[in-house]
């Protein structure tokens, strides 16, 4: 049985850091793109970032880019999120999902992470 | 970035109805279009891929057209475990991009 389990959310101030964390199993995590895509209260799905197999390749939606950055480790099966300078519009719920051609087919349970003072 | 536009934004039926989405590309996606079904406090699952290919282990009864810029997700007799929100997405370029998502509730 495939398995992604978020984790790392929480609550955070504006301008604060957070990381989520991405456990994968019974999948061979190495030879999936991965990405992150979040839901904001009462909002849809948004694609938030992407990695590519072997991590050469990143790519951002417009609104997190300088801001956050997606990694994995493959020897680990974990994919990674690194949120910084979080503003109040970041609170969402986070999923991480593998990607197959641009769909994505495995989802995680995802992370809740509120940005507010 | 291609903007995708879902209609209705929700809906009212029956169990049993025929139910059809459709979604608007902002430009043309070939058919690089993927449908959702997303409950509330759970994963989205992915229903349709490539416009028209049916995931594995999705019920026969969900299908999807089109290509271009529109596309349709049909069920075509709801189910009472059907009751959800549906999102279109593109996988034409990147970013990707949902729909607004259409919720479909029982009347």
């Amino acid at each position: 049985e495939v398995q992604l389990v978020e984790s790392g959310g929480g609550l955070v101030q504006p301008r604060g850091s957070l990381r989520l964390s991405c456990a994968a199993s019974g999948i061979t995590f190495s030879n999936f793109w991965m990405s992150w895509v979040r839901q904001a209260p009462g909002k849809g799905l948004e694609w938030v970032a992407n990695i590519k197999q072997d991590g050469s390749e990143k790519n951002y939606v417009d609104s997190v880019k300088g801001r956050f950055t997606i990694s994995r480790d493959n020897a680990g099966n974990s994919l990674y999120l690194q949120m910084n300078s979080l503003r109040a519009d970041d609170t969402a719920v986070y999923y991480c999902a593998s990607n197959s051609y641009g769909y994505f087919v495995y989802w995680g349970q995802g992370a809740l992470v509120t940005v507010s003072s | 970035d291609v903007q995708m536009t879902q209609s209705p934004s929700s809906l009212s039926t029956f169990v049993g109805d025929r139910v059809t989405i459709t979604c608007r590309a902002s430009q043309s996606i070939s058919r690089h279009l993927n449908w959702y079904q997303h409950k509330p406090g759970k994963a989205p699952k992915l229903l349709i891929y490539a416009a028209s290919s049916l995931q594995s282990g999705v019920p026969s009864r969900f299908s999807g057209s089109g290509s271009g810029t529109d596309f349709t997700l049909t069920i075509s007799s709801l189910q009472p475990e059907d009751f959800a929100t549906y999102y279109c997405q593109q996988s034409y370029s990147i970013p990707w991009t949902f729909g607004q998502g259409t919720k479909v509730e029982v009347k």
